[in-house]
């Protein structure tokens, strides 16, 4: 089974400063994409980033950066200059197409505070 | 384009009744997932769909729950004889060969 681990259920960070949150994942799969998605309190899943395995540049999506080590199979998202409407749930999800569906295989999210 | 739409987005029923949820993808996106989310969990995948093929099903989906998706277009899934702890959101989310977008939900409380 694919499993992904985000080990910091809660993180807070400074208006304005930066947060690292992580992501690890297990895979047999070679090919696949990885995501990060937002989903704040009581609104609907929204997407932050994408990475495609194959790539080894690191995706950029402005102030929202990956840091993809896909031999260590980790995926963690950099926010920069955080901004209040940062604050949300966090959830990275890699997608496998190995089993012909492109299902998305969620960790439990890491709920992130910004303080002013 | 509003985005994918989903209706209910709240149902409060009692145990035991049945239970129908829509989705309305992004009209040219020919991929539609169903995933299931409960408190303080990420989703879990449900089903999936190409156009009007139920291609995949996950073993959470028990003999009660049903999908369709008629002419590749809006999906609905259907609970049956619903339990308590079939209380969770509902999420429905389309693609065209890339990222998933999702609805709002539908959040299902059975009493």
């Amino acid at each position: 089974a694919q499993t992904v681990t985000q080990s910091q259920p809660e993180m807070s960070v400074q208006e304005a400063e930066t947060v690292t949150l992580s992501c690890t994942y297990d895979t047999s799969e070679s090919d696949y994409y990885l995501f990060w998605y937002k989903q704040p309190p009581s609104r609907q899943m929204i997407l932050v980033i994408r990475q495609e395995a194959y790539k080894q540049q690191n995706a950029t999506e402005n102030r929202f950066s990956v840091n993809f080590q896909k031999a260590a199979k980790s995926f963690s998202l950099k926010i920069s200059d955080s901004q209040l409407g940062d604050a949300a749930m966090y959830f990275c999800a890699p997608e496998y197409s190995g089993a012909g569906s492109y299902q998305l295989t969620f960790g439990k999210g890491t709920k992130l505070s910004v303080i002013p | 384009d509003t985005g994918v739409s989903q209706d209910p987005r709240h149902k409060i029923t009692k145990r035991g009744q049945n239970v129908t949820f829509r989705c309305d993808p992004i009209s040219e996106h020919n991929r539609l997932y169903w995933y299931r989310q409960t408190l303080g969990q990420g989703p879990e995948f449900l089903t999936y769909f190409q156009n009007e093929a139920q291609l995949e099903k996950s073993r959470l989906l028990s003999d009660r729950f049903s999908a369709e998706r008629p002419k590749g277009s809006f999906s609905t899934l259907e609970i049956q004889r619903t339990e308590q702890g079939d209380s969770a959101m509902y999420l429905c989310a389309s693609s065209f060969m890339g990222e998933q977008y999702f609805g709002p939900g539908t959040r299902l409380t059975v009493t």
